[in-house]
């Protein structure tokens, strides 16, 4: 089945640690985006890559970081430099990075600060 | 800049009525994309229509329709004959070269439908 995995689904942090979390799709998209989502908000843009071994921040990128290394993968390590980082992280992921296509969502993960 | 208001942060109804969520945009652009998206408990966000700036023409979709008014800068979802499945938060997107192609969404709609 092509489609968005998201791993794991519940994460938890301790503070001053550094997490990654994966974000993996079989759809051949060029494009990825991160989201974060807090309790009763919409969804805010954190990194979004359109090709391999690019990618660029979105509006809420301080604290964050990521990789795209592989078409199929764009993990986002939130590093212990993001003061409150308990939120919802949705990832995406669109044929291109064009606008006019649609993105289409993962699972999510839910990280939570001990 | 790009903005998507959602005025309704939450509607309840009973099962069977019909209901309508709003969303109103503001953009620059002359082209522009439109989105709406449901997002169940699980909360994974799933698609459910996309509709570009050129495209006025209404939408049915079985019980779900989609009314786009440029001349209000607006693109409601109406669902009828709403079921308890339909209980979610329901997000309004748009896309534009304006704010670089990215996707603004509009705060959500949570929709809580009771039997």
């Amino acid at each position: 089945d092509g489609g968005i995995t998201q791993s794991p689904k519940y994460l938890f942090r301790k503070e001053g640690q550094n997490v990654t979390l994966s974000c993996e799709q079989n759809l051949n998209h060029d494009a990825m985006y991160w989201y974060r989502q807090d309790p009763g908000q919409g969804l805010r843009l954190i990194y979004y890559s359109q090709i391999v071994n690019d990618f660029q921040k979105g509006d809420i990128a301080e604290g964050y970081s990521v990789s795209r290394e592989k078409k199929e993968s764009f993990p986002l390590t939130v590093t212990s430099a993001q003061k409150n980082p308990t939120a919802f992280y949705l990832c995406a992921s669109s044929s291109t990075g064009t606008g006019k296509e649609t993105q289409y969502f993962g699972p999510g993960t839910r990280l939570l600060v001990l | 800049a790009q903005k998507v208001t959602q005025a309704q942060t939450e509607i309840s109804v009973v099962e069977k009525e019909d209901v309508t969520l709003d969303c109103v945009y503001e953009t620059r652009d002359t082209t522009y994309y439109l989105f709406w998206y449901k997002q169940p408990p699980s909360g994974e966000l799933v698609f459910l229509i996309r509709r570009n700036s050129f495209d006025e023409q209404n939408e049915i979709s079985g019980r779900y329709s989609w009314n786009f008014q440029k001349s209000t800068s607006s693109f409601n979802f109406t669902i009828t004959a709403s079921q308890v499945v339909d209980s979610a938060v329901y997000f309004c997107a748009l896309s534009g070269s304006n704010a670089g192609n990215m996707l603004t969404f509009g705060g959500g709609t949570r929709l809580m439908v009771k039997p």
